[in-house]
């Protein structure tokens, strides 16, 4: 019944771990988004996949890899991780045929914390 | 460079009070979308609007409208009559070509 999906919902975790985050959306949707949201609240957009294929790469680490097996899927894996990947992740999807962004949903977002 | 400046940190009003939240931007490019975004204290992200920089047409949805007006680039919201659900915070984003830039945000408190 969910639209977006995210898991997990919470992560707790230590420096120099990897971990992934994944995202599913069940709205036949042809893009995603992968957002980070730091503690001052400060939104930036990290990635955009229309149908597989990567659109939006803002300047993020290379420890941050966005995988999509299939368009329905965007998984968020981060390698190495450190202190300042701290944030609230949220992925999100929109039917974007036109090159803008159209309506998007929002998955519940990921509070990760890095110890 | 593009920018997007949401002057107002904080609002405070009364329910029942219109409350205009103001959001101005800069980018060279001729095509660009301008978006609402609210984040209720719960924390979730919800799409509100997107304007593409060819309408200029203000838009009405209820109690909530948009004055777009690319002569002062501002991209304004109103929400009339505000309930105490419309506390939040309100960010404006702007997106040309693969960039998306947001806004810091508004964070609005409606008083019962």
């Amino acid at each position: 019944d969910t639209a977006v999906s995210q898991t997990p919902k919470y992560l707790v975790t230590q420096m120099g771990n990897d971990k992934s985050i994944k995202c599913e959306q069940n709205l036949g949707h042809d893009t995603m988004y992968w957002y980070k949201q730091d503690s001052k609240k400060f939104l930036k957009i990290m990635f955009s996949y229309n149908n597989k294929e990567l659109i939006i790469n803002e300047t993020v680490p290379n420890r941050f890899s966005p995988k999509s097996p299939d368009k329905a899927h965007l998984n968020l894996h981060i390698n190495s991780l450190e202190l300042g990947d701290s944030a609230v992740y949220f992925c999100a999807s929109s039917q974007d045929r036109a090159g803008g962004l159209e309506t998007q949903y929002f998955g519940p977002g990921t509070r990760l914390l890095v110890l | 460079a593009q920018k997007v400046t949401q002057a107002q940190t904080e609002i405070s009003v009364v329910e029942k009070e219109d409350v205009t939240l103001d959001c101005v931007y800069e980018t060279r490019d001729t095509t660009y979308y301008l978006f609402w975004y609210k984040q209720p204290p719960s924390g979730e992200l919800v799409f509100l609007i997107r304007r593409n920089s060819f309408d200029e047409q203000n838009e009405i949805s209820g109690r909530y409208s948009w004055n777009f007006q690319k002569s002062t680039s501002s991209f304004n919201f109103t929400i009339t009559a505000s309930q105490v659900v419309d506390s939040a915070v309100y960010f404006c984003a702007l997106r040309s070509y693969d960039k998306v830039i947001f806004g810091p945000g508004t964070s609005l408190s409606v008083i019962p």
